[in-house]
């Protein structure tokens, strides 16, 4: 079955350091590929997604993702955060066996100190 | 637009008690899924529509039921409520297969059982 990992639980960074957050996900088929997230108090909406083409995908607010196939990674990467970015994280890739079920990983929490 | 509106937004419910938390869209969408998100295990996938009419189970079912007469409602119902249903849950809406199009959700509902 599909899974996805997201190992950094918690991240604590200063305004203007740099943000990697890691995704890996088991299946090794065609797999599609979304990072959400969460701003306090509020539902969840879409940063970026990664279909095909490009490995390298920008979304919105200057985040983008890097998908490496050989290494089943997607992770999430900001040059430069602000305190606007404290938020949860998830990582969501499609079920193989299921075009109607997303999986997701178990969050990131990030939290931007000025 | 309203998007996916959730209600309620908190709710509080003893053992055994039975409540509906209602889950309705404006943007047409066929695709409908409900999620819980717990600590430390993201979201997981109670119940999913593909269209009116048409439900399936997801990763967590059990204890709750859905039904599907419009495109625009999808209720959650849970039968008889236990302290293991204690958790927040979304409501997500997309216009195709989740593993392709962007899924919308609602604000959330946080559920305790005492």
């Amino acid at each position: 079955a599909q899974s996805v990992s997201q190992h950094n639980h918690h991240v604590i960074l200063s305004e203007a350091a740099s943000l990697e957050l890691g995704c890996n996900y088991s299946y090794g088929g065609t797999v599609n590929l979304f990072w959400y997230v969460q701003y306090p108090g509020q539902h969840l909406q879409l940063l970026l997604k990664y279909f095909s083409g490009d490995p390298l995908v920008k979304g919105i607010k200057g985040f983008e993702a890097e998908f490496i196939k050989s290494k089943f990674s997607f992770n999430l990467r900001k040059p430069s955060v602000q305190w606007s970015d404290t938020a949860e994280y998830f990582c969501a890739v499609n079920d193989p066996y299921n075009t109607d079920k997303l999986i997701f990983g178990t969050g990131t929490r990030l939290q931007v100190f000025p | 637009n309203a998007g996916v509106t959730q209600t309620p937004k908190f709710q509080v419910l003893k053992t055994g008690q039975s409540m509906t938390l209602q889950c309705a869209q404006d943007m047409n969408h066929e695709y409908m899924s409900w999620y819980r998100q717990d600590p430390g295990m993201g979201l997981r996938l109670i119940h999913y529509s593909v269209g009116a009419g048409i439900t399936d189970q997801g990763e967590v079912p059990n204890g709750y039921n859905v039904s599907r007469s419009t495109t625009e409602d999808f209720p959650l119902r849970l039968l008889s409520a236990a302290p293991s249903q204690t958790s927040v849950y979304f409501c997500a809406s997309s216009y195709g297969p989740t593993e392709r199009a962007e899924a919308f959700f609602g604000q959330g509902t946080r559920l305790t059982v005492v």
